[in-house]
Parts: C-alpha cells; sequence; structure tokens
C-alpha cells in the first residue's frame, strides 16, 4: 500500500505529556498537510511543509505546537504539555505539489485524559 | 481567511432518493474537491473540478464548479445505504480549506 501513512492510530496521553504524530506521505509526493478535526466538525488546516521546510503555519496554536518535515523520514507534528482540548483527530495528507490534489492518511486519534 | 459555507450541515434521506449538496465562498478558488469520509476514517476523493462552469460525473455523482468559482455543488443520485457519510468540500488556492461537512442518513 503505497498510500498515506499515519501512526499511530489511536494515541492516549496524559495533562502535560508530550504527543508525537508521526505521517509518510505517498511515494512521490513531496508536499505535507496537517488537518485537525474536532468530533462532529470538518477539517482546520494547521500547517503545510515541503521537505525541511515550513510553507505555511498560519492554522497552527502559536504555543506548544510544531510540526517538521526532515529532509529524511516522516513528517512530526508535536505537541507538548497536551490539555484536554488537543484532544481530536489529526489527519496528514500529502500532493505532488500545489495546485494537485490531497491524498489523506487514516488519521491520529489523540485523547488526552 | 477563507470561510466555505457548505450545507446542508445534516441530511437524513429513504434509499433511491436524490442528494444535493452546495458550497459557497467569498473567496475565489482555482479547484473544487468534494471529499467523503466514513467514519474511523481520512476522506477520500470523490470528484474534483479544476474550471469554471465545469461540471463532472463520477457514477452517481455529479459535481459543479460555479461560473463565479465561489461556489460548487454535488448531487447524488439514487441514494444507496453504503453512502451513508461525512461529504466535505474544499476549495483550492494554493493550500485546501474545507468546509464543515453535510453528514448524510440514508434509510433502508
Amino acid at each position: 500500500n503505497a498510500g498515506v501513512m499515519q501512526n499511530p492510530r489511536h494515541l492516549v496521553r496524559r495533562r502535560g505529556q508530550e504527543a508525537r504524530l508521526r505521517c509518510s506521505p505517498m511515494k512521490g509526493h513531496s508536499h505535507v498537510y496537517w488537518y485537525r478535526q474536532l468530533p462532529e466538525e470538518g477539517l482546520k488546516f494547521m500547517v503545510y511543509l515541503q521537505k525541511e521546510n515550513i510553507i505555511d503555519e498560519s492554522g497552527m496554536p502559536k504555543e506548544r505546537f510544531s510540526a517538521e518535515f526532515p529532509k529524511e523520514g516522516p513528517s512530526i507534528l508535536r505537541i507538548q504539555q497536551v490539555v484536554r482540548g488537543d484532544s481530536a483527530a489529526y489527519f496528514c495528507a500529502s500532493s505532488q505539489g500545489a495546485g494537485y490534489g490531497y491524498t489523506f492518511g487514516s488519521g491520529t486519534r489523540l485523547t488526552v485524559v | 481567511g477563507q470561510q466555505l459555507n457548505q450545507s446542508p450541515q445534516s441530511m437524513f434521506i429513504q434509499e433511491g432518493e436524490d442528494v444535493s449538496m452546495n458550497c459557497t465562498s467569498s473567496s475565489i478558488f482555482n479547484t473544487w474537491l468534494w471529499y467523503k469520509q466514513d467514519p474511523g476514517e481520512g476522506p477520500v476523493l470523490l470528484i474534483a473540478l479544476y474550471k469554471a462552469g465545469e461540471l463532472t460525473s463520477n457514477g452517481r455523482l455529479t459535481a459543479q464548479f460555479g461560473i463565479t468559482r465561489k461556489d460548487s455543488f454535488l448531487n447524488i443520485s439514487a441514494s444507496i445505504p453504503s453512502d451513508v457519510g461525512i461529504y466535505f468540500c474544499a476549495g483550492q488556492y494554493g493550500d485546501m480549506r474545507f468546509g464543515a461537512g453535510t453528514r448524510l442518513t440514508v434509510k433502508p
């Protein structure tokens, strides 16, 4: 399966811990996007990355959240000192480039207890 | 930021009925897309529209890219139980923005 791979599928963290969400884009895709989905809501854009560059992080909270897409390896969305309000499904998508359609992964469901 | 208004929020229909949902925006987009999300999964692309006025079909699905580039609709004909899910419109001008979704329930 050469689709977008996200792991873990489910992640439980206690308040104050760190959450690390990983995304491996489709083969041949160099653009990665992260979205957050709260229950019963739509997808909210967080950040757009290319290899080693953050292109648009206008949807990222200013504190505790960071994202990277290193030259080698998956893209990582990191949430430090998690709070209950961070509980959500986090989806990663990849594309060949700007203007191309996105392929989504199955998401990581973060639960903060 | 770019806001997409998707309606209706939810629909409850009988199997066999046709469905129509739409999306409007105050911003112009180069591409309109429609995705479907099943429970516990990520969105899957149904139809992509690249030109103003374009009308595209994919099986029982038909979507149109509005002439003003600020709106799009999706029709589903002769609905079946597996059409159940959340349908999202998305507008793309660089990166992509999503509507809040239309939750479709199909009663057998």
